[in-house]
């Protein structure tokens, strides 16, 4: 399994963009990148997932370089709802379920 | 539709009680998960259930048994609870998501359950 390296936390203020950068050099060919969004008190919900180049959808972006050894989560224009921790997860379907590591995550301060 | 279900939402323990955390979805996912999240970390899967009549230890099964009831339910027990099982518990389930240009295998989590032991 890729492990993956992520800043333990960030801050920004409201109206900002926001790139969270995950390490993940031993990425293998079939694994997929993805990131999940936890709110205090509430489990993880998926929001991004790629596998190389450029995802967006309506909350995110998601940049992965061609080596794919990392990749960014860009938040545009955060607003204080956004203040959450944010895991970047690789991994791929393998022997009936998701072989999927998640580690500390970053956390994420919204200020006004 | 109500996705996952964990009850309950809330539990006190004494040392050496039992309990079951009970988990359902209603997404029709063949594969669903145990994980817990102390504080301040990640979450660790405790055990995981491919399909309906197969489960498998995941990193941290130590303490805990699980039963995949039916396709919709999985619950996980704690037989003689330790304070070092506080903890909160998630329950998830998953999608493998096939065809091309389909986000895959993401995984749909419950509310928790926040256990203690004292």
């Amino acid at each position: 399994l890729a492990k993956t390296t992520q800043p333990i936390s960030m801050d920004s203020y409201e109206g900002q963009e926001v790139n969270i950068t995950c390490s993940h050099n031993n990425i293998a060919t079939n694994d997929y990148i993805t990131w999940y969004q936890q709110f205090p008190s509430q489990g993880p919900r998926f929001i991004i997932q790629g596998y190389k180049t450029k995802v967006t959808n309506e909350v995110a972006s998601l940049f992965i370089p061609a080596d794919r050894k990392s990749s960014t989560l860009s938040l545009p224009r955060v607003s204080l709802s956004d203040t959450a921790v944010y895991y970047c997860l690789v991994g791929r379907f393998s022997g009936g379920y998701n072989k999927l590591i998640f580690g500390a995550g970053t956390r994420l301060a919204v200020h006004p | 539709n109500a996705g996952v279900t964990q009850t309950p939402k809330f539990q006190v323990l004494k040392t050496g009680q039992s309990m079951t955390l009970q988990c359902a979805q209603d997404m029709n996912h063949n594969s669903m998960y145990w994980y817990r999240q102390d504080p301040g970390m990640g979450l660790r899967l405790i055990y995981y259930s491919a399909s309906e009549g197969t489960t498998d230890k995941g990193e941290v099964p130590n303490g805990y048994n699980v039963s995949r009831l039916n396709k919709r339910e999985f619950s996980l027990r704690l037989e003689s609870a330790a304070p070092s099982q506080t903890s909160v518990y998630f329950c998830a389930s998953s999608d493998p998501g096939t065809g091309a240009g389909v986000v895959k295998n993401i995984q749909y989590f419950g509310a928790g359950t926040r256990l203690s032991v004292l």
